[in-house]
């Protein structure tokens, strides 16, 4: 049962452009929806997060967009860069419940 | 600095044997995580943690056990019961469980291959 639907599986930038990866998902109960980075041979670390109070949080060059009502979030990654070349992974989890649910991952690839 | 140490980094088995995986953290956080990577699948739950000698099984425990006498560790062994085990496995904890900013923040390893020859 895949609760976190991550799209796309992989994606291609140029360098400067605008890196978009959507997720969506089923449970209502979620109310924390992190996004987290992974260069290979390491461990994830966390990007960026939103609660479901807020429609949007912009950190740097980084954004998620949510959208309640279609339990969809995005990620926005603008002036994309060959550094932000890693794969990305959305989640999910209930107050005080057990762990994140995670996407299946968006391996993005940033051209210079 | 704080973090999580897991080891090895790389690990061959032949199949019919158990293999242990270690994770240990200096972090002082309550929860500690068994994740196992496959490509294209994310990240899967194994087992988890909230408290010292107690777990839970996560979506993909089947083949797996753990131990939790002590907060700082959490080894993950890897049974012959396991079928398919070769994959990269991340160890991750967490400060606890309530809304507090940073309560929610997962703090991973730096992970484990497992490869069956």
């Amino acid at each position: 049962q895949q609760q976190v639907k991550q799209s796309p599986q992989s994606l291609i930038v140029q360098k400067g452009g605008i890196s978009i990866i959507n997720c969506a998902y089923e449970n209502t109960a979620f109310d924390y929806f992190p996004w987290y980075q992974q260069f290979p041979g390491k461990g994830p670390a966390l990007l960026i997060a939103i609660r479901p109070d807020v429609s949007e949080k912009k950190e740097g060059r980084f954004t998620i967009s949510f959208n309640k009502s279609a339990k969809q979030f995005s990620l926005h990654i603008m002036d994309s860069q060959p550094g932000d070349s890693a794969t990305y992974f959305c989640a999910a989890s209930e107050a005080g419940r057990r762990a994140l649910t995670f996407g299946s991952g968006t391996r993005l690839q940033v051209q210079p | 600095d704080g973090g999580i140490t897991q080891s090895p980094k790389y690990l061959f088995r032949k199949e019919g044997q158990n293999v242990t995986l270690s994770c240990e953290q200096n972090l002082n956080h309550d929860a500690m995580y068994w994740y196992r990577q496959d490509p294209g699948q994310g990240l899967r739950l194994i087992y988890y943690s909230q408290i010292v000698n107690d777990f839970q099984k996560g979506d993909i425990a089947e083949g797996y056990s753990v131990s939790r006498e002590k907060k700082e560790s959490f080894p993950l062994t890897v049974t012959s019961a396991q079928k398919n085990p070769t994959a990269f496995y991340l160890c991750a904890s967490r400060r606890g469980l309530s809304r507090a900013s940073g309560a929610n923040v997962l703090t991973f390893g730096a992970g484990s291959r497992l490869t069956v020859l």
